[in-house]
């Protein structure tokens, strides 16, 4: 069966404290991964897409890598404004089926 | 630029209403979806549609009704409210199907059933 599960489901850093938050996955015919960020009261707004193992994205303080079997997300030196779920979504499969797990909420205290 | 809208932003039923929540999407993409979000659960799929007037089951269709009239418009109907429903949901629109193409999502439904 398609998978998709993150971890851990929530993590506590002092601003500055650099970390890494964790998708792993297991499906047929990888199309794609997805990385989003939600806010509170607000949808999944997209961060990265990364298509083969070995592929790195970045953005700002974020960097998602990928494997054959899981994504990491890197937070260098977070800040309080980081604060957010992170959403890992996976594209596979001839249909193109999409799964998404179910976030690790990132709290960052100042 | 707008994105993907979702009206009402927050609405409460009692248990047998019928309501409709509508979806609309201003960059011209092909694929749209209805998803529920549950606490501990993720982001679910109701219903999708590949493209004006087509529409596809997804992970959990009970319950629910979807239609494509308008590219840009994807409604998503409950017939008869149970508790069961109250969730929040998410409208998301992508250009395609495919690895390289994320979806947009609007900012969701509270929908809360008595």
């Amino acid at each position: 069966e398609d998978q998709v599960t993150q971890s851990p489901e929530a993590l506590r850093l002092q601003e500055g404290e650099s970390s890494s938050l964790n998708c792993s996955y297991t499906v047929s015919g990888l199309r794609g991964l997805f990385w989003y960020r939600q806010d509170p009261g607000k949808g999944p707004e997209f961060l990265f897409t990364l298509y083969s193992a070995g592929e790195e994205k970045e953005k700002e303080r974020l960097k998602a890598t990928l494997t054959k079997k899981e994504s990491f997300l890197h937070i260098t030196a977070p800040k309080p404004e980081d604060s957010a779920t992170y959403l890992c979504a996976v594209q596979a499969g001839r249909d193109d089926k999409i799964i998404f797990g179910k976030g690790t909420r990132l709290h960052i205290l100042p | 630029n707008a994105g993907v809208t979702q009206t009402p932003k927050f609405r409460v039923l009692k248990t047998g209403q019928s309501m409709t929540l509508l979806c609309a999407q201003d960059m011209n993409h092909e694929y749209m979806y209805w998803y529920r979000q549950d606490p501990g659960m993720g982001l679910r799929l109701i219903h999708y549609s590949v493209g004006e007037g087509t529409t596809a089951k997804g992970e959990v269709p009970d319950g629910y009704n979807v239609s494509r009239l308008k590219k840009q418009n994807f409604l998503l109907g409950l017939e008869s409210a149970a508790p069961s429903q109250t969730s929040v949901y998410f409208c998301a629109s992508s250009y395609r199907a495919g690895g390289n193409q994320p979806q947009h999502f609007g900012d969701g439904t509270r929908l809360s059933i008595l």
